[in-house]
């Protein structure tokens, strides 16, 4: 069993500011690790993701995100927030192997509210 | 671009009706998923089908049923709806196999039953 722990239900911060969103998870077994965003009254957006390879991840609108496997993190961060970045941020894993058909056990979310 | 298209944005039912949701992906994608999303919870996946009329129970599988008659469609039936359903559904494709392949997500039918 896999679980995903978000630990921040909410985050916020001032423009330009930077920003961290936690994410800790749970398994038995190697993982795929993915960030999710959601725009209000939208469905999900992959921001990016970890499969293999280098632990710093960069992903899409200057967000990245560091794989600690000691610590089971993924950490998403940005270093200077805008306004549109406003939205709801989900954390992901899916098993790196067997028969997994890529699905997915998310986090609770971090509402992430940017003010100017 | 991949596009999953779920039928209704927004929908009200009555507690015990049969209520249907529909989801189309335009890609010949093998795999669809249907997840629930709660506020504080995530999103939580109800069913999942990797191939035409094949079907695996998710995490929450109970009160849901669901259909796929064709590849490009992965219908969510609710047989009696009940309060507690009340929520926001995601429908989702991905390429196929058994490992990962990227998942692309619909805009969501929120569903209120009262």
């Amino acid at each position: 069993a896999q679980s995903v722990t978000q630990l921040d239900s909410q985050v916020p911060v001032f423009e330009e500011a930077p920003v961290e969103l936690r994410c800790n998870y749970s398994s038995s077994v190697s993982v795929y690790l993915f960030w999710y965003v959601q725009y209000p009254n939208q469905g999900l957006q992959l921001l990016l993701k970890y499969l293999s390879g280098s632990t710093l991840v960069k992903g899409i609108n200057g967000f990245e995100a560091e794989f600690n496997k000691s610590q089971t993190s993924f950490h998403l961060r940005k270093p200077s927030v805008h306004i549109s970045d406003t939205a709801e941020y989900f954390c992901a894993v899916s098993n790196a192997g067997g028969t997994s058909y890529g699905k997915l056990t998310f986090g609770q979310g971090t509402i992430l509210t940017v003010h100017p | 671009d991949v596009k999953v298209t779920q039928s209704s944005r927004y929908l009200v039912k009555r507690t015990g009706e049969k209520v249907f949701l529909e989801c189309v992906q335009d890609m010949d994608h093998e795999n669809m998923f249907w997840y629930r999303q709660d506020p504080g919870l995530g999103l939580r996946l109800i069913y999942f089908s990797y191939d035409v009329k094949m079907k695996e129970k998710g995490d929450i599988p109970e009160g849901y049923s669901v259909s796929r008659e064709k590849k490009e469609r992965f219908s969510l039936i609710l047989e009696s709806a009940s309060t507690n359903q009340t929520s926001m559904y995601l429908c989702a494709s991905s390429l196929g196999g058994t490992v990962y392949t990227e998942a692309f997500f619909g805009q969501g039918t929120r569903l209120t039953v009262v």
